[in-house]
């Protein structure tokens, strides 16, 4: 299996302007994750889906960010409009489900000008 | 307010001997417990777990070390190798099936 896919690896946008990140989990997990890492606050939960359906988003920093699921083996999280401080690594994580060990991503690193 | 708690940013040892990494929680509903461990550029990698019924895990040089009553867990890796240089997160998770990370320890580890 490929693992947890990514894209883009690395994203440099202007403030104002639409971000995607997009995540392709391992075939067979019900659990998708999403995730944040910053100097400041570590690695911080954002949303996470069940067989597609959100669970959790109540890490979701604000309106701006929006996550969705439309099927098993793609999943997005857009932030509209990007500011500065949403420059951040951004991983992916997937769970087959029953158990505990997540697998992550190699993550999205977002640069915000 | 942090539920999950590496108090130590940084951690260096000298190949061969013992590394201890700790970790404090705040939660006691928490049902196991996570080590992870992170390169540069990549995504953290699942090392060891420990559920909260046990108290010991180990898994060749790694052991991970449970104190429920303190609300504390540790990882230890002996001998430690040039290799074992990442950060490592700790993490714990309950019923609802997330992960809750602590800010990470980056251990370095010289020849």
């Amino acid at each position: 299996d490929a693992g947890v896919i990514q894209s883009p690896r690395h994203e440099v946008t202007e403030m104002g302007q639409e971000v995607t990140l997009r995540c392709k989990p391992i075939s067979g997990h019900d659990y998708l994750f999403w995730y944040r890492q910053t100097m400041m606050r570590g690695l911080e939960l954002l949303i996470y889906f069940n067989n597609n359906v959100p669970i959790d988003d109540s890490g979701m920093p604000e309106d701006r960010f929006s996550a969705k699921m439309p099927n098993a083996s793609f999943s997005t999280l857009k932030i509209q409009p990007s500011e500065p401080r949403d420059s951040a690594v951004y991983f992916c994580a997937s769970n087959p489900g029953g158990g505990n060990e997540q697998y992550f991503g190699p993550g999205t690193r977002l640069t915000v000008t | 307010d942090q539920q999950v708690k590496q108090n130590s940013p940084s951690l260096s040892v000298q190949e061969g001997r013992i590394s201890i990494l700790n970790c404090d929680y705040t939660n006691s509903m928490f049902d196991y417990f996570l080590w992870y461990k992170k390169y540069p550029a990549e995504g953290p990698t699942f090392l060891i777990s420990i559920s909260s019924i046990k108290d010991k895990n180990e898994d060749g040089r790694f052991t991970v070390f449970l104190n429920k009553s303190a609300k504390h867990l540790s990882l230890h890796i002996v001998p430690s190798q040039p290799g074992d240089s990442a950060v490592y997160f700790c993490a714990a998770g309950g019923s609802q099936g997330n992960l809750i990370f602590g800010k990470g320890t980056k251990l370095s580890v010289k020849p």
